[in-house]
């Protein structure tokens, strides 16, 4: 597509509920991340893919939060038993190799 | 590891002043820098970049950045500033050595024109 989609852009879910998060990066991108965005806590790295694989999951939070990306192209990123402090916007990004990481609209989850 | 502060969450000025955004990084290899603007409920939007080469970078809208190793330092100015600057700005490091790797933000710095 013409730049990075994201999906949902907005969802409120209950404290307790698990939510899945969608990311379609540029055609052709190989490089995939996901940052998550709080108020007052900037921009933080959760994790990078290249190509289906993770060679950087440092930033996952906790083991409540997973990521798979398949066929090279759309990742998910999952989150089990959603706490409030989970409330964020999550942003995905792609790139080629080597090349300008593009930045999508943004999730923005609440949990209630 | 590598880290990014931006000194000042808040910057405020007059339509037609200068805009600097300050910007100091730490890295152990070779950084590439960036500066990303953020407009309200918006994403992220590159102005400019260093990899290699010519320290003083252009980027979009008229914004300006200037690579300095000895100083560890990318600050972000703008001669004269538009009402439509008023935005948040991250400033960015990735490692050098290894394209495609993951960019370490600062914490944002809001900038706000006034008229």
């Amino acid at each position: 597509g013409a730049g990075v989609s994201q999906s949902p852009s907005n969802k409120v879910t209950e404290k307790g509920k698990d939510v899945e998060l969608r990311c379609d990066p540029i055609s052709g991108h190989t490089a995939l991340y996901w940052y998550r965005q709080s108020l007052g806590q900037g921009l933080e790295f959760l994790i990078y893919f290249q190509g289906n694989s993770a060679p950087d999951k440092s930033g996952l939070p906790s083991d409540r939060f997973s990521a798979e990306r398949t066929g090279g192209s759309v990742s998910t990123l999952t989150i089990q038993r959603t706490q409030q402090e989970d409330s964020a916007v999550y942003l995905c990004a792609s790139s080629s190799q080597g090349g300008t990481i593009y930045f999508g609209e943004g999730s923005w989850l609440t949990v209630v | 590891a590598q880290s990014v502060t931006q000194l000042g969450s808040h910057v405020s000025v007059s339509e037609g002043a200068l805009v600097l955004l300050r910007c100091n990084y730490s890295s152990s290899v070779p950084p590439y820098l960036f500066w990303y603007v953020q407009y309200p409920n918006q994403g992220l939007q590159l102005l400019l970049k260093y990899t290699t080469g010519a320290t003083l970078v252009k980027g979009i809208n008229g914004f300006e950045a200037e690579f300095k190793k000895s100083e560890t330092s990318f600050h972000l100015t703008k001669p004269s500033a538009h009402m439509s600057d008023a935005a948040e700005y991250f400033c960015a490091v990735s490692d050098g050595n290894q394209a495609g790797t993951a960019l370490i933000f600062g914490k944002g710095t809001t900038l706000s024109v006034s008229s």
